[in-house]
């Protein structure tokens, strides 16, 4: 019962670094998102992907890239990590846009830390 | 404007009782969904429970019940008979109901500690 797979689950990074968050899930979803959660927060939307071929902007979508590479996949890429990216980066997806009633899932997360 | 407010960051209450955690939130849509999740300390997200705007009665899930009011814009979470598991941080979420909304709108949550 895998559910939705994220790696890393830790990273530090430098500032000015770059990487790349893993997705899977194998639950034959349409829909595939990424969030940040910060202490005081929530979470909050980056990006998410309505169905494979496609990506969209979250509230709050600037210094990262996305990937949707099939169905099954959707990664997160920093391309020059800020402190400001400090974060834990949650992973999910759900069976239909959230535009029904569709729950979401979640992967455990990936707490990044950049220096 | 928040469009989810949760005024508790901390409850407590006794194992076997009730607890109720504040929601309310704010949309000028007529269709929206409310949702429930629960983050134990080893971090994934849980759904709990969903209500729709157009759900005429509250939504149960075993012991979780949702109060919805919707005039006075709340959804407040109620556990019955807490258990020791129950100890985690709750966030009450929104959906929008606007075409092509692909976003939960997530509160700060509530850390719920269950006393033995």
């Amino acid at each position: 019962n895998a559910g939705v797979t994220q790696t890393p689950k830790f990273q530090v990074l430098k500032t000015g670094q770059s990487m790349t968050l893993q997705c899977a899930q194998d639950m034959n979803h349409n829909s595939m998102y990424w969030y940040r959660q910060d202490p005081g927060m929530g979470l909050r939307l980056i990006y998410y992907s309505a169905s494979e071929g496609t990506t969209d902007k979250g509230e709050v979508p600037n210094g990262y890239n996305v990937s949707r590479l099939n169905k099954r996949e959707f990664s997160l890429r920093l391309e020059s990590a800020a402190p400001s990216q400090t974060s834990v980066y949650f992973c999910a997806s759900s069976l239909r846009a959230l535009a029904n009633t569709g729950e979401l899932f979640f992967g455990e997360g990936s707490r990044l830390t950049v220096l | 404007a928040q469009k989810i407010t949760q005024t508790q960051p901390g409850m407590f209450v006794q194992e076997k009782e009730a607890v109720t955690l504040d929601c309310t939130y704010d949309t000028s849509d007529q269709s929206y969904g409310l949702f429930w999740y629960k983050q134990p300390s080893s971090g994934e997200m849980i759904f709990l429970i969903y209500q729709g705007s157009y759900d005429e009665q509250n939504a149960t899930e075993g012991r979780y019940s949702l109060n919805f009011q919707k005039a006075r814009k709340s959804a407040n979470l109620v556990i019955s008979a807490s258990q020791l598991g129950d100890s985690a941080m709750y966030f009450c979420a929104m959906r929008e109901g606007r075409t092509g909304a692909n976003n939960l709108f997530f509160g700060t949550g509530t850390r719920l500690t269950v006393i033995p």
